[in-house]
């Protein structure tokens, strides 16, 4: 069965520091993967997918992920991190089929 | 904008009462997932409708129901409202290259 596992519950980074958020999946075929961010109160955005191709993906925002099939992670990064970036972080993996799982989130803070 | 869109943004009830949530999927999206999100459970898939049947049911309980239109719009129906019903839910239609989810901006529901 597909699972994620997001080890971090809550990330406290400052203004201006490079930012990793983990996940971790158990997928039996080729994930699709995907990182998600949600604001207080909004809905969920896509910030970028993994599906084929290129192993460093980009996303909005500045983001970036990379898809690790040997240790079955899928990192999101940012060199540089912005106030405007507090909000909490899904990580989530998918396929051809119907089922989408999420992880359970890292919230993010960010110090002035 | 993600082109999900879901109503009423907030509902304020109380306990016992019946409520129906509404979901519009993004253009040429067939199928419809509902999530229910609160502080202690963190984001639960709940039911997925794909081209007007059921495909796939996760956390959702025997109160709760949903339906899908002829015209591809949904209703996640909550009845028996207790205050632990009390979240944000969530409506996604799937697609793109990666099947990936396109998330509505949530109702939030308040039982009282």
């Amino acid at each position: 069965a597909q699972s994620v596992t997001q080890p971090d519950i809550h990330i406290t980074v400052s203004e201006g520091a490079s930012l990793e958020l983990r996940c971790n999946y158990s997928y039996g075929a080729t994930p699709y993967l995907f990182w998600y961010v949600q604001s207080p109160g909004q809905g969920l955005q896509l910030l970028l997918k993994y599906f084929s191709g290129d192993t460093l993906v980009q996303g909005i925002k500045g983001f970036e992920a990379e898809f690790k099939r040997s240790q079955s992670s899928f990192n999101l990064r940012k060199p540089s991190v912005h106030w405007s970036d507090a909000a909490e972080y899904f990580c989530a993996v998918g396929g051809d089929n119907n089922d989408m799982r999420f992880g359970a989130g890292t919230r993010l803070t960010v110090k002035p | 904008d993600s082109g999900v869109t879901q109503t009423p943004k907030h509902l304020i009830t109380a306990t016992g009462q019946r409520v129906t949530l509404r979901c519009s999927p993004r253009s040429g999206d067939l199928s419809v997932y509902w999530y229910q999100q609160s502080l202690d459970q963190g984001l639960q898939f709940l039911i997925q409708y794909y081209n007007g049947e059921e495909r796939a049911k996760g956390n959702i309980l025997e109160r709760f129901s949903a339906q899908q239109f002829p015209d591809l719009h949904s209703e996640l129906n909550l009845s028996s409202l207790e205050l632990g019903d009390s979240a944000l839910y969530f409506c996604a239609s799937r697609g793109g290259r990666a099947n990936e989810q396109f998330f509505g901006p949530g109702t939030r529901l308040t039982v009282l």
